[in-house]
């Protein structure tokens, strides 16, 4: 059962313009909200995160919107630049704090 | 469907006594595996992945150990566990890029 949906499996996006990644989850017990950015045979490191007492996170060229309503998820890099080219892991923590739920990742590539 | 378990969920262990996660994987074969750890306060760092039964690559030298017995079946190991080995482990499996899937994890804490 996957509680966190990325239904994109892959973007491409003109350098210069925004990048969205979406994100869709079911568990409403879910509190806390991370996006990952993961190159080539790396892990996945942290990029941003949201608490769902918050609607908008930004930092730098990265926004992260939370629509809890319609448990929705989405990240917004502005300018798109091509090292931003990489997969993108949504995950959200329940309340407990036990537990990730990542989303299977988008492949975002940035085109020169 | 596919379906990755993994357990524990949590675990609390003294130091020096030994360590076994279990990750299966349900509705696939030859699946990519991968063991991930996350420290407090950082991002997931990739520890072990295998390519099939037997066959384990380690990313970065630790007092961990992996296995892979079966084509679905991947373990995890340590014959003396540290204070520093404590925090989040997830199995995960991938076959075809990008997508991969990740276990719910195992909070280990080790005192």
């Amino acid at each position: 059962d996957q509680q966190v949906k990325q239904n994109s499996p892959s973007l491409s996006v003109q350098e210069g313009r925004i990048s969205i990644l979406n994100c869709d989850y079911t568990n409403s017990m879910f509190d806390y909200f991370l996006w990952y950015k993961k190159y080539p045979a790396e892990g996945p490191t942290f990029l941003i995160s949201i608490s769902s007492i918050k609607d908008k996170n930004e930092d730098g060229r990265f926004t992260v919107f939370l629509n809890k309503s319609a448990k929705h998820l989405s990240l917004h890099i502005v300018p798109s630049q091509p090292g931003d080219s990489a997969v993108y892991f949504c995950a959200a923590r329940t309340d407990t704090g036990n537990q990730f739920y990542f989303g299977t990742g988008t492949s975002l590539t940035v085109i020169p | 469907s596919q379906t990755i378990h993994q357990w524990p969920a949590t675990l609390v262990q003294p130091v020096g006594s030994p360590l076994s996660l279990e990750c299966t994987v349900e509705g696939t074969s030859n699946p990519n595996l991968y063991w991930y750890r996350q420290a407090a306060g950082r991002g997931l760092q990739l520890l072990f992945y295998s390519v099939g039964i037997g066959q384990i690559s380690s990313e970065v030298p630790q007092n961990l150990s992996a296995s892979r017995p079966q084509d679905r079946q991947f373990i995890l190991s340590s014959k003396k566990l540290l204070l520093s080995d404590s925090g989040f482990y997830l199995c995960a499996w991938g076959q075809g890029y990008p997508l991969t899937f990740f276990g719910q994890g195992t909070r280990l804490t080790v005192v």
